[in-house]
């Protein structure tokens, strides 16, 4: 199986800062087809996770620009530019490359 | 308006089988992966199945295949995760989301508790 790995952040954070989140897997998670198959989520208190990446580094529809992702093959970071209050929770890494389809622990985020 | 419901989670018994639903409205089911991911409480997501569009394979990790089945009616619009011989270490919140690779969009989730 690939174990993805997600590193931790220095909570609270001060709104309006820049953060990185960083994500590790153990296997290259890029496909023959050009693609990268690493998603990224965002599950605020109380709710549902919501894809906020996929393919490393393509938004998903009604995401705010203040995310973005980037990575090579087995290191990825999804940064978020002046975090906001609504941006708090817990945010996972997903491998979509080969079954079974593994998460990360998840990276909380909390706010000053 | 894409959305999916689930239903049928509850209190059961180790050993027990249940029956969870996935209702999908506001696009093409027939034509959309379905999976199912569980959270147990305080921890970090799952993935437990995946179905493919016709619904002609099926994919499980090790933690609960021979287990549950995972299943979809495409004339109703409605997938279905059988779960038998329920541990209690399958406790958790069970969400239903679609497409394949990635979930693009969730349930709000159905808690199944698995006690004596």
């Amino acid at each position: 199986d690939i174990v993805m790995t997600q590193g931790a952040l220095p909570n609270p954070v001060p709104s309006g800062e820049s953060v990185s989140i960083t994500c590790r897997s153990s296997k290259s998670l890029l496909y023959s087809d050009g693609k990268t198959y690493l998603n990224w989520y965002l599950q605020r208190p109380g709710q549902s996770p919501q894809l906020l990446i996929y393919w490393m580094s393509t938004r998903a529809s009604g995401v705010s620009d203040r995310f973005s992702g980037s990575g090579s093959g087995t290191d990825f970071t999804l940064k978020i530019s002046g975090v906001e209050a609504e941006d708090v929770g817990v945010y996972y890494c997903q491998q979509g490359l080969e079954f079974p389809f593994t998460f990360g622990s998840g990276t909380k985020l909390e706010i000053k | 308006e894409v959305q999916l419901v689930e239903s049928g989670g509850g209190l059961v018994q180790p050993g027990s089988p249940l029956k969870l639903s996935c209702a999908a409205s506001g696009f093409t089911f027939s034509s959309n992966w379905l999976n199912w991911i569980r959270q147990a409480p305080g921890k970090g997501l799952e993935w437990v199945a995946s179905i493919n569009p016709d619904g002609s394979s099926t994919y499980y990790p090790d933690t609960v295949k021979g287990r549950f089945v995972v299943s979809k009616d495409n004339a109703k619009n409605t997938g279905y995760l059988q779960m038998n011989n329920l541990r209690s270490e399958d406790t958790a919140m069970y969400y239903c989301a679609r497409k394949g690779v990635l979930f693009d969009y969730w349930g709000q989730g159905v808690m199944v508790t698995v006690s004596s």
